[in-house]
């Protein structure tokens, strides 16, 4: 049972425009939500969070947004650029149990062109 | 500098032989995960520690083992009971339960399995 979804295998976007990665979820346990970005053979890094009390975080070109009735959150980087060429993870949690490990989705390739 | 180190970044084994991956971190935290990532797939929990001497099973703990006898260190062994063992293994760590925030993992360079 796949508790989190990335439902776009890949996405291009003209640099400059803006790219928005989507993301859904069935687990209503989940309080926090994280996006995390990956290059070819390196580590994921952690690039911008939610609480599931908010609808919205902002960091610098980075925004999620989140809608809790739709469970649907999504990632928006404005403006793109080549850099942001990689592969994005949307990424939930709970406090409520135990397991505070991050459900990762399937993720979606984002390519830049210049 | 502070972060995860993985050892090795590359690895072959031959079917039917164990094999442990190294992580080791220096971030002074409390919660080491390991996930594995297979091409097109999203990141799947295979163990994860909260504290030292303490260790649960993930989604995908099947034909794997980990230790943990120290803060710093959360070896990975891969058995020969794993029957699809080829795919890039990840280390991360996180504060855990010290922190009421978001758990935000962070991760090594992921080491690539290969078995021949």
């Amino acid at each position: 049972d796949q508790q989190v979804k990335q439902n776009s295998p890949s996405l291009s976007v003209q640099e400059g425009r803006i790219s928005i990665l989507n993301c859904d979820y069935t687990n209503s346990m989940f309080d926090y939500f994280l996006w995390y970005k990956k290059y070819p053979a390196e580590g994921p890094t952690f690039l911008i969070s939610i609480s599931s009390i908010k609808d919205k975080n902002e960091d610098g070109r980075f925004t999620v947004f989140l809608n809790k009735s739709a469970k649907h959150l999504s990632l928006h980087i404005v403006p793109s650029q080549p850099g942001d060429s990689a592969v994005y993870f949307c990424a939930a949690s709970t406090h409520r149990s135990g397991r505070r490990a991050l459900t990762f989705g399937s993720g979606t390739r984002l390519q830049v062109q210049p | 500098d502070g972060g995860i180190t993985q050892s090795p970044k590359y690895l072959f084994r031959k079917e039917g032989q164990n094999v442990t991956l190294s992580c080791e971190q220096n971030l002074n935290h409390d919660a080491m995960y390991w996930y594995r990532q297979d091409p097109g797939q999203g990141l799947r929990l295979i163990y994860y520690s909260q504290i030292v001497n303490d260790f649960q099973k993930g989604d995908i703990a099947e034909g794997y083992s980990v230790s943990r006898e120290k803060k710093e260190s959360f070896p990975l062994t891969v058995t020969s009971a794993q029957k699809n063992p080829t795919a890039f293994y990840l280390c991360a760590s996180s504060t855990g339960f010290k922190n009421s925030g978001a758990n935000v993992l962070t991760f090594g360079a992921g080491s690539r399995l290969t078995v021949l």
